[in-house]
């Protein structure tokens, strides 16, 4: 069984500070894991998958995460926030099950941006 | 070239009626999966589908049904509604490496279901 916990439901930050979004996983095999964005009334869009060959991941928008499988985390990073970076993120595992690929999402954390 | 296109984007239903939402994936996907987002219970998977076939299925009732065309569209069906169905609903195509390794899910911007 996999599972997935984002230790924090909001943070919030000050426009140009580093970001920190924190996701521990559980997985009984060698699990890929996802970081989603979701704003507000819009779909889920990927920032980066992590899929066993380097551990740090670079995605979109000057995101990026590492995989630590000691911690069992893929925390999302970003070194500097920008106003358009508040939304909801999502941090998901996924199993292979019946021939494809089923994700277990987080419950999420809100990023909350201040001038 | 065109995302996953749900339809319709909001929809408000009365208790004990039946909807349908419709998806159509990225032109050449084969898989579509469709999931609950809602404040209290978060995303949850419902079911996915592959060439016609439902390959997967998440812990909803009866209530929530899904099929797929052989053109990839997939429709999901909720009959008897209840208020606690009221929940944006998402879907996602799956396919080919999107400009990094490995797969890919590709999310459609959801229908926004109310059940009053």
């Amino acid at each position: 069984a996999q599972s997935v916990t984002q230790l924090d439901s909001h943070v919030s930050v000050s426009e140009g500070t580093p970001v920190l979004l924190r996701c521990n996983y559980s997985s009984s095999y060698s699990p890929s894991l996802f970081w989603y964005v979701q704003h507000p009334n819009k779909g889920l869009q990927l920032l980066l998958k992590y899929t066993s060959a380097a551990t740090l991941v670079k995605g979109i928008n000057g995101f990026e995460a590492e995989f630590k499988k000691s911690e069992t985390s893929f925390h999302l990073t970003k070194p500097s926030a920008h106003m358009s970076d508040a939304a909801e993120y999502f941090c998901v595992v996924s199993d292979r099950r019946g021939g494809s690929y089923i994700p277990t999402f987080g419950r999420g954390t809100s990023l909350i941006v201040h001038p | 070239k065109a995302g996953v296109t749900q339809t319709p984007r909001y929809l408000i239903k009365t208790r004990g009626q039946q909807v349908t939402l419709s998806c159509s994936p990225i032109s050449g996907h084969r898989s579509v999966s469709w999931y609950q987002q809602t404040p209290g219970q978060g995303l949850q998977f419902l079911f996915e589908y592959f060439s016609e076939t439902q390959r997967n299925k998440g812990n909803f009732p009866g209530r929530f049904s899904g099929r797929q065309f052989s053109n990839s569209r997939s429709e999901m069906n909720v009959s008897t509604l209840e208020l606690g169905d009221s929940a944006l609903y998402l879907c996602a195509s799956y396919g080919q490496p999107q400009g990094t390794e490995g797969y890919g899910y590709t999310f459609g911007s959801g229908t926004r279901l109310t059940v009053v």
